[in-house]
């Protein structure tokens, strides 16, 4: 398996544009997390889905984050309109039980 | 929620010493406790964990170490090596939400 795919890997925006950002969990893995990194705030989690139901959606900051999960095998998180403070590394994880596989993360530069 | 406070935020050894990491968190309900290393501008990677029905549990260098009663928990790496540089963050779940604590930038220097 190729691992969680996350893209695009870098995104590069001004200030009131949408981005979105997407995953494809690892096939088999039925529970998918978002998290976001920064200096200040550490590792936050965003969200997460079981069986592509989202479960936990306390970590979204905004109504300006939106996250949804079509399907097993994709699920996609949007900002609009985006904020330069909403620069940061974000993460999608999966895991079938407890050990949750990091993707590559996505490095957002909201300008 | 749970809580989840790690200390040091740095730490500098020497190649060959120890290394020490600990955490504490606050849901006595918690029952799983991994361990990530982060390597810079790569994604966090599990290296270790355990689970509340275990006091201890090793993997070559590192081992980590609950104490469900003072509900805290160690990551031990011995003998370490400038390739232990990294952050490293532990993590405290019931379920599967995990609340990780804030991480330990660890220097091993040559």
């Amino acid at each position: 398996d190729a691992g969680v795919i996350q893209s695009p890997r870098h995104e590069v925006t001004e200030m009131g544009q949408e981005v979105t950002l997407r995953c494809k969990p690892i096939s088999g893995h039925d529970y998918l997390f978002w998290y976001r990194q920064t200096m200040m705030r550490g590792l936050e989690l965003l969200i997460y889905f079981n069986n592509n139901v989202p479960i936990d959606d306390s970590g979204m900051p905004e109504d300006r984050f939106s996250a949804k999960m079509p399907n097993a095998s994709f699920s996609t998180l949007k900002i609009q309109p985006s904020e330069p403070r909403d620069s940061a590394v974000y993460f999608c994880a999966s895991t079938p039980g407890d050990h949750q596989y990091f993707g590559p993360g996505t490095r957002l530069l909201v300008l | 929620g749970e809580n989840v406070e790690q200390h040091p935020s740095t730490l500098s050894v020497q190649e060959g010493d120890s290394a020490v990491i600990k955490c504490t968190y606050s849901d006595s309900a918690s029952n799983y406790f991994p361990w990530y290393k982060q390597e810079l501008g790569k994604r966090p990677q599990l290296i270790i964990d355990i689970r509340s029905n275990v006091g201890e549990k090793k993997d070559q260098r590192i081992a980590v170490t609950l104490n469900k009663t003072a509900k805290h928990f160690s990551l031990h790496i011995t003998e370490t090596q400038p390739e232990d540089s990294a952050v490293y963050f532990c993590a405290a779940s019931r379920g599967r939400q995990l609340t990780f604590g804030s991480g330990t930038q660890l220097t091993v220097l040559p």
